[in-house]
């Protein structure tokens, strides 16, 4: 079975800073990784995924996410935010076959901060 | 057209109510899921229907009932419910459910926020 971890619960932080949130996740198989936002009242919609190739996945909307294998991550960095980025952030995992079953870390709730 | 969407938007019911949440797609896709989501936890997968079939139960319990009358709609009936399943109920779609020939992205209505008194 998969597993995700994001540690932090919440972040604030002040409008134009870097920002990353984390997420580590726990597979005995190869899987696929995602970043989910959800906006307030509102469903979730994909920001991001790793599904294979370069590491370095980029988002239309500045965000960037890593994998890293050796130390089981894919954190989620955006160098300058925007108060339009307030929302909650769910990383995900997934197999990279079989069923598509998502499971989801708890999610972090990023609040920018004007 | 990428929309999911999903009637009613809010629902409020008694426990010896029974009402039904719908779920629709015109993307042609073959797979369909129901997530639930409590307050401040992520969602969590209930079930899943490929081909109009159910394909997964995460042991959910009977007074969730679903139903999936044709490749675009998805039901789920609701009956005997108890205040702890007052959450927001989301539907999913994608492409296909099983990645034999690859990745299928699964695509979120905005939810059903249900209230259960």
């Amino acid at each position: 079975a998969q597993s995700v971890t994001q540690l932090d619960s919440q972040v604030p932080v002040f409008e134009e800073a870097p920002v990353e949130l984390r997420c580590n996740y726990s597979s005995s198989v190869s899987v696929y990784l995602f970043w989910y936002v959800q906006y307030p009242n509102q469903g979730l919609q994909l920001l991001l995924k790793y599904l294979s190739g370069s590491t370095l996945v980029k988002s239309i909307n500045g965000f960037e996410a890593e994998f890293n294998k050796s130390q089981t991550s894919f954190h989620l960095r955006k160098p300058s935010v925007h108060i339009s980025d307030t929302a909650e952030y769910f990383c995900a995992v997934s197999r990279s076959f079989g069923n598509e079953k998502l499971t989801f870390g708890t999610g972090t709730r990023l609040t920018i901060i004007p | 057209d990428t929309e999911v969407t999903q009637t009613p938007k809010h629902l409020v019911m008694g426990m010896t109510n029974k009402k039904s949440l719908k779920c629709e797609q015109h993307m042609g896709h073959r797979a369909m899921y129901w997530y639930k989501q409590k307050a401040k936890k992520p969602p969590e997968l209930m079930f899943v229907y490929s081909y109009e079939k159910l394909s997964i139960n995460e042991s959910v319990p009977s007074r969730f009932s679903p139903e999936c009358p044709n490749s675009s709609l998805l039901n789920l009936h609701l009956h005997a419910l108890q205040p702890e399943d007052s959450a927001l109920y989301l539907c999913a779609s994608s492409q296909e459910d099983n990645r034999l020939a690859g990745y299928y992205e699964q695509y979120f209505g905005p939810g059903t926020r249900l209230t259960v008194t």
